[in-house]
């Protein structure tokens, strides 16, 4: 079975660009959650999103954004790119939105320059 | 979600047990604790989650004290591959939803 699936593996974006990351949940998962890891850091949570409603907002800027599509797919979006945003993104889902097993995709590593 | 705090690093030898202890004083009555182990570059896995005494399962065990202020990941015979930061994370399965609070996590070095 296909474990979760991030897109693009690596990207680099200059500041103030924009940039869209995609994760592809585990099939049967209707909980996708984002968070970001700087390095050496453990992830900061920014959203989870579940049956395409948002559930949960980490303290992040409004510059970051999501949302859920029906196949329960999900889009993270951040605008205005500072190099502070340089980071791992990660995907994670789960079949509920209690419970606090989840299942990790590889990131997406993002570079600002 | 309960705080917690590790050591930073620790060190072993392949073959070893490896034992990392991890402190939550202000865990919560209906708290969980789960562990997972993150490779370089690659997403946190989950390791193993309970909530009192002892669980084990294929890959380690964790040990919960009556009190249930710490508990302690075990991992037998440790080889290279083991080499990862481990995250021990506590909170409530049926409030927290999936919002996890990691720490810093314990780097463990495995050495031949």
């Amino acid at each position: 079975d296909a474990g979760v699936t991030q897109s693009p593996t690596h990207l680099i974006k200059t500041r103030g660009q924009h940039v869209t990351l995609r994760c592809s949940p585990i099939s049967g998962h209707k909980s996708v959650s984002w968070y970001q890891q700087v390095l050496g850091q453990g992830p900061q949570f920014i959203f989870q999103y579940y049956e395409k409603e948002e559930r949960g907002r980490g303290n992040f800027p409004d510059r970051f954004s999501a949302r859920q599509f029906p196949n329960y797919s999900s889009e993270l979006n951040v605008n205005a790119l500072l190099l502070g945003d340089s980071a791992l993104y990660l995907c994670a889902s789960s079949f509920r939105t209690s419970g606090n097993i989840q299942y990790f995709g590889a990131g997406t590593r993002l570079s600002v320059l | 979600l309960a705080k917690t705090t590790q050591p930073i690093s620790m060190d072993s030898y392949e073959g070893q047990e490896v034992n990392i202890t991890c402190s939550h004083n202000n865990i919560a009555t209906n708290d969980y604790i789960t562990w997972y182990q993150q490779f370089p570059s690659q997403g946190p896995r989950f390791i193993i989650q309970g909530y009192k005494t002892k669980v084990t399962n294929e890959v380690a065990s964790l040990f919960i004290p009556a009190d249930r202020k710490s508990s302690t990941l075990s991992l037998p015979r440790v080889s290279l591959s083991d080499t990862a930061v481990y995250y021990c994370l506590v909170g409530d399965l049926e409030n927290a939803g999936n919002m996890l609070t990691f720490g810093g996590g314990t780097r463990l070095m495995v050495k031949p």
